[in-house]
């Protein structure tokens, strides 16, 4: 069985201030692990993956996630908030051969002016 | 390449109703995934289908059910609607079988209000 922790339904910062999100994951096997973000009233958008190549993984507006096996971790962040990064944001795994996505609780961030 | 896309956006239905819910994936993709989202349980696996069948199933009773077409499209369908399946249905597609893409790309999801 897989599953996804994210420590921190909500987070709040300052714009241009770092975002951290974290999110710890239990596998049986090597994960597939995602980042999506979901805006008031729309569908998700992936941010980023982890698919066992590079552990550091860049993805869009900014964001970059890194895999530490040792720590079962694989948090998000971002160097400088944007007010338009308020939104809630899912960390999710999956098996290699399984497309099941197992997600997080979600972490709503605020970003105060 | 236009993403994907669910119809209808909002739906209103009567307890006892049936409902069908429609997915047309991103083309070229093949596999399609529906989720329900609600603010309790969050999000969940509901089936993903991959060349007209079924490949897996999550935990939810036989009233929720889906099938594929040939060209990749996707319904879902709830029967003897509950008020508990008022949520955010989200269909989500993926190239599949293509080497290192496992992502799933979401569409903006159908919200489902059960009176």
């Amino acid at each position: 069985a897989q599953s996804v922790t994210q420590l921190g339904s909500h987070v709040s910062v300052s714009e241009g201030a770092l975002v951290l999100l974290r999110c710890n994951y239990s596998s049986s096997v090597p994960p597939y692990l995602f980042w999506y973000v979901q805006y008031p009233n729309q569908g998700l958008q992936l941010l980023l993956k982890y698919t066992s190549a590079a552990t550091l993984v860049k993805g869009i507006n900014g964001f970059e996630a890194e895999f530490k096996k040792s720590e079962t971790s694989f948090h998000l962040t971002k160097p400088s908030a944007h007010m338009s990064d308020a939104a809630e944001y899912f960390c999710a795994v999956s098996r290699s051969n399984d497309y099941k996505l197992s997600f997080g609780a979600g972490t709503t961030v605020t970003v105060r002016a | 390449k236009a993403g994907v896309t669910q119809t209808p956006r909002y739906l209103i239905k009567t307890r006892g109703q049936q409902v069908t819910l429609s997915c047309s994936p991103i083309s070229g993709h093949r596999s399609v995934s529906w989720y329900q989202q609600t603010p309790g349980q969050g999000l969940q696996f509901l089936f993903e289908y991959f060349s007209e069948t079924q490949r897996n199933k999550g935990n939810f009773p036989g009233r929720f059910s889906g099938r594929q077409f040939s060209n990749s499209r996707s319904e879902m369908n709830v029967s003897t609607l509950e008020l508990g399946d008022s949520a955010l249905y989200l269909c989500a597609s993926s190239p599949r079988l293509t080497q290192g893409r496992y992502e799933q790309y979401f569409g903006p999801g159908t919200r489902l209000t059960v009176t």
